[in-house]
């Protein structure tokens, strides 16, 4: 166990609509990355959060979109769902933003139908 | 630009040694992580090389070339449960974390 916590675990969703995916990080993790993960491929960087501000973004379009609280948890926003974002949708917290080791939680499994 | 190359798949027998081998091409460079995932489950972190030489984690290890761009994770007395995806990840200057795709290990019994 990690510490990292993300709900909900699984969810089912039809394209067009919107989904929310939270994730709390670790005690005393100032830094959040969420990635996406389609089955048998690595886990792709969405964006990161550093102290409520995003701190870079990978190759995905403003329809993802994201927060992080004071308490440094954490919101993944998808609009306008396709049939491609089905994945396993992870959330990793670090010390740091320069810190080396990332924090995964147990994922969301997305499904769009 | 980033860009992680490993194998797709190793397959090795129960008691010996394999090992997995990454390269990478990045704009600025930090680190090499290797992260451990079992179907269904979430990465785990294993090892970071920030410099050149070899890091050693139990039956683990974990080699670093940066003028090569090349490292590689050495597992020792492979077990059952060592059967899992392997991930090499780089950290480049804007901080992030970036992953390749992933080697799938099968251990023979």
């Amino acid at each position: 166990e990690t510490g990292v916590t993300q709900s909900p675990t699984h969810l089912i969703k039809t394209r067009g609509q919107q989904v929310t995916l939270r994730c709390s990080s670790q005690s005393g993790h100032n830094t959040v990355s969420w990635y996406q993960q389609a089955l048998g491929q690595g886990p792709q960087f969405i964006f990161q959060y550093y102290r409520e501000e995003e701190n870079g973004r990978g190759n995905f379009p403003p329809r993802f979109s994201g927060l992080q609280f004071p308490n440094y948890s954490s919101e993944l926003n998808v609009n306008a769902l396709e049939l491609d974002d089905s994945a396993l949708y992870l959330c990793a917290s670090s010390l740091s933003v320069g810190n080396t080791e990332a924090f995964f939680g147990q994922g969301t499994r997305l499904t769009v139908v | 630009g980033q860009s992680l190359e490993q194998p797709s798949e190793v397959t090795a027998v129960e008691g010996a040694i394999v090992q997995i081998n990454c390269t990478y091409q990045t704009s600025g460079f930090y680190g090499l992580s290797w992260y451990q995932q079992h179907d269904g489950g979430a990465p785990t972190f294993l090892s970071y090389n920030a410099l050149d030489g070899l890091e050693e984690t139990g039956r683990f290890s974990s080699f670093l070339s940066r003028s090569d761009s090349y490292g590689y994770l050495l597992l020792q007395e492979l077990q059952m449960k060592d059967s899992a995806s392997y991930f090499c990840a780089v950290r480049g200057r804007d901080d992030k974390i970036i992953f390749g795709k992933g080697t799938r290990l099968h251990i023979l019994p």
